[in-house]
């Protein structure tokens, strides 16, 4: 099983659409995950933590489940502007606090 | 600007030559991380600094490559005797306790 797997879509959502991601991670013993945002040709950029079982800030709420170790980002009420690619990311548990990414979900909305 | 700072932001290099990147990073960001990143794929890890000490590095960081951190600011990754494979965009990410923030990148080029 790879470390983070998350499926590539791409998602061709319509705007006002709700549209949800998934991502299963390996390491039982992560505590903490993030989901990153990705222009293209930018860098990542930091949209969410989630900690516990979950997180909702504004259209985005992102869920944890540990027990089937999936972490998921719901977005809700789509905007043109959120055409972008996802990124599930899990820490690793060692000391370098490394992150490991999944290849992304790439979300295109549309008019 | 009180971001991290990646220089150049493109490079195009001829097989067999070497290349060096710099990052200067975000000032009291003790840890310092190096990614590579290729399309469609999540970035990858490749070395990790706490101040100047290289503490972790991934397998992927062939013989050819080498990362420093002389004075626990500034980083350089340099490549030597570049292949076509090295392609990809270069990502460096800093933080201070959680949460990263990454530089906008250098993309190699190798023909």
């Amino acid at each position: 099983r790879k470390e983070v797997e998350q499926d590539p879509g791409p998602f061709n959502v319509p705007e006002g659409a709700t549209v949800a991601f998934n991502c299963t991670y390996s390491n039982s013993a992560s505590q903490s995950f993030f989901w990153y945002r990705q222009d293209c040709r930018k860098e990542p950029k930091l949209l969410m933590s989630v900690y516990s079982s979950g997180n909702e800030d504004g259209r985005f709420t992102a869920q944890l489940n540990r027990a089937s170790q999936y972490i998921s980002l719901l977005i809700r009420d789509s905007k043109l502007s959120d055409s972008a690619t996802y990124l599930c990311v899990v820490p690793n548990t060692g000391t370098a606090s490394k992150l490991t990414f999944g290849t992304g979900t790439r979300l295109q909305v549309t008019l | 600007d009180t971001g991290v700072s990646q220089n150049p932001r493109h490079k195009i290099t001829k097989r067999g030559q070497n290349v060096t990147f710099r990052c200067d990073p975000i000032s009291e960001h003790n840890r310092l991380y190096w990614y590579r990143q290729t399309l469609g794929q999540g970035p990858e890890f490749l070395t990790y600094f706490q101040n100047e000490a290289q503490l972790e590095k991934s397998r992927l960081l062939s013989d050819r490559f080498s990362a420093e951190r002389p004075k626990g600011s500034f980083s350089t990754l340099e490549i030597q005797r570049t292949e076509q494979g090295d392609s990809a965009m270069y990502l460096c990410a800093t933080s201070r306790t959680v949460g990263y923030t990454f530089g906008s990148g250098t993309r190699l080029t190798v023909v």
